[in-house]
């Protein structure tokens, strides 16, 4: 079945420093890979994903995301935190069976220190 | 265009009551999944409708149940609650056509308490 982990229950970075979210997967076969973003008292918002093509995803608000399929890693970054990107990031997948459930991790509490 | 719309945003129910849950997809979506999150954690998937009728189902009990309306809205159901079953639930839309390729887009929740 597939899963993902995300490892940091918490992740403190200073506003306008890298932020980086980490994601690792496990799937049958080739990975679809997604980021969430959810605000308090917010459904989850789409952020990027990767289906195939450039290892290197370009997504929603600055955010982007590397998959690397040696690691089984789909980390989320962004060049420079703002403190409105304070908020709560899940990793999915979805294998490619044909099945359209989303497995999603436990999620990443971001916090940007101004 | 509407998003994904779910109400009511909150509800409290005691054990043993029944509870019924509504989403609208986004505009022109015809596929809604329903997941379950529990404090803390990432959402769980509990099934998916698509021409009304229950196309995937998760790691939940028939107490869980779902319809799905020829105007693409779908209700969630759970009988015989249980203090268990306190948690957002979560309605998202999609294109069934799109396949694995498909971006699912989320609501904003039903906050279920059961006391």
């Amino acid at each position: 079945a597939q899963s993902v982990a995300q490892p940091e229950d918490q992740v403190n970075v200073a506003e306008g420093n890298p932020l980086t979210v980490k994601c690792t997967y496990s799937v049958s076969g080739n990975p679809y890979l997604f980021w969430y973003v959810q605000y308090p008292n917010r459904g989850l918002q789409f952020l990027l994903k990767y289906i195939t093509g450039d290892n290197l995803v370009k997504g929603s608000y600055g955010f982007e995301a590397e998959f690397n399929k040696s690691q089984t890693s789909f980390h989320l970054k962004k060049p420079s935190a703002l403190v409105s990107d304070s908020a709560l990031y899940f990793c999915a997948v979805r294998d490619m069976g044909g099945n359209n459930r989303l497995a999603f991790g436990k999620g990443n509490q971001v916090v940007v220190i101004p | 265009d509407a998003g994904v719309t779910q109400s009511p945003t909150h509800l409290i129910k005691t054990r043993g009551q029944q509870v019924t849950l509504r989403c609208s997809p986004k505009s022109g979506h015809d596929t809604v999944s329903w997941y379950q999150q529990a404090l803390g954690q990432g959402p769980q998937f509990i099934f998916q409708y698509y021409e009304e009728e229950e196309r995937q189902r998760g790691n939940f009990p028939d107490r869980f149940s779902g319809h799905q309306f020829p105007n693409y809205s779908s209700e969630l159901n759970v009988n015989a609650l249980l203090l268990g079953d306190s948690a957002l639930y979560l309605c998202a839309s999609s294109l069934f056509h799109r396949g694995v390729k498909n971006i699912q887009y989320f609501g904003a929740g039903t906050r279920l308490s059961v006391l």
